[in-house]
């Protein structure tokens, strides 16, 4: 059963402490993306990689690190430099079929910092 | 001109009704344009896209129709259903190489049965 898996679901931690948000995939798909989801707000890119052992920033990739060692894996940390972290934490990864683009997310994790 | 505007924000219809959910852009270089359903608490789902190419593609009760030269597109559904009560966004491909997309803030839509 081929697909994105992302973990935990829900994610506490408290302030100051980096945390790192799991996903994973089988699909064997080159790209990876990482997405933060806010409330009234569209999906915003954080880090996205093309191939293992390259990855480039997104739009909001402050206090974020990424690392992309293994093809289907793709780990975001949300270090304790991000000033807002309390989010919706989305991965995805995509293909290109004969010019039809599609991103396929995972389930999400709910990331909340007190 | 890499952002997508959306409306409207939210959307009441009753069961069997029309919804309409209207994207707008800015930037020409967009050359595919999907469509996102998601459901609470899960990850978005790709519903249906197009290309600038042509003006329509319909899948099921799911329509798009755009329009280039007002830089506009919408996705219309059909004998709307209770179970269609999600999020949509609208989204444009900002990148091929990279296939980096960029996203509407969305629209929640609740279908009254």
């Amino acid at each position: 059963d081929g697909g994105i898996t992302q973990s935990p679901k829900y994610l506490f931690r408290k302030e100051g402490q980096n945390v790192t948000l799991s996903c994973e995939q089988n699909l064997n798909h080159d790209a990876m993306y990482w997405y933060r989801q806010d409330p009234g707000q569209g999906l915003r890119l954080i880090y996205y990689s093309q191939i293992v052992n390259d990855f480039q920033k997104g739009d909001i990739a402050e206090g974020y690190s990424v690392s992309r060692e293994k093809k289907e894996s793709f780990p975001l940390t949300v270090t304790s430099a991000q000033n807002n972290p309390t989010a919706f934490y989305l991965c995805a990864s995509s293909t290109n079929s004969g010019g039809a683009y599609e991103q396929y997310f995972g389930p999400g994790t709910r990331l909340t910092v007190t | 001109q890499q952002q997508v505007k959306q409306s409207p924000q939210s959307l009441i219809v009753q069961k069997g009704g029309i919804s309409i959910i209207n994207c707008a852009y800015e930037n020409t270089a967009f050359d595919y344009f999907p469509w996102y359903q998601q459901f609470p608490g899960k990850g978005p789902a790709l519903l249906i896209a197009i290309r600038p190419d042509v003006s329509e593609k319909k899948e099921g009760r799911f329509t798009i129709s755009f329009n280039k030269s007002a830089k506009q597109f919408s996705l219309h559904i059909m004998d709307s259903q209770p179970g269609d009560s999600a999020t949509y966004f609208c989204a444009a491909l900002i990148d091929n190489y990279g296939q980096n997309f960029v996203f509407g803030p969305g629209t929640r839509l609740s279908v009254l049965p």
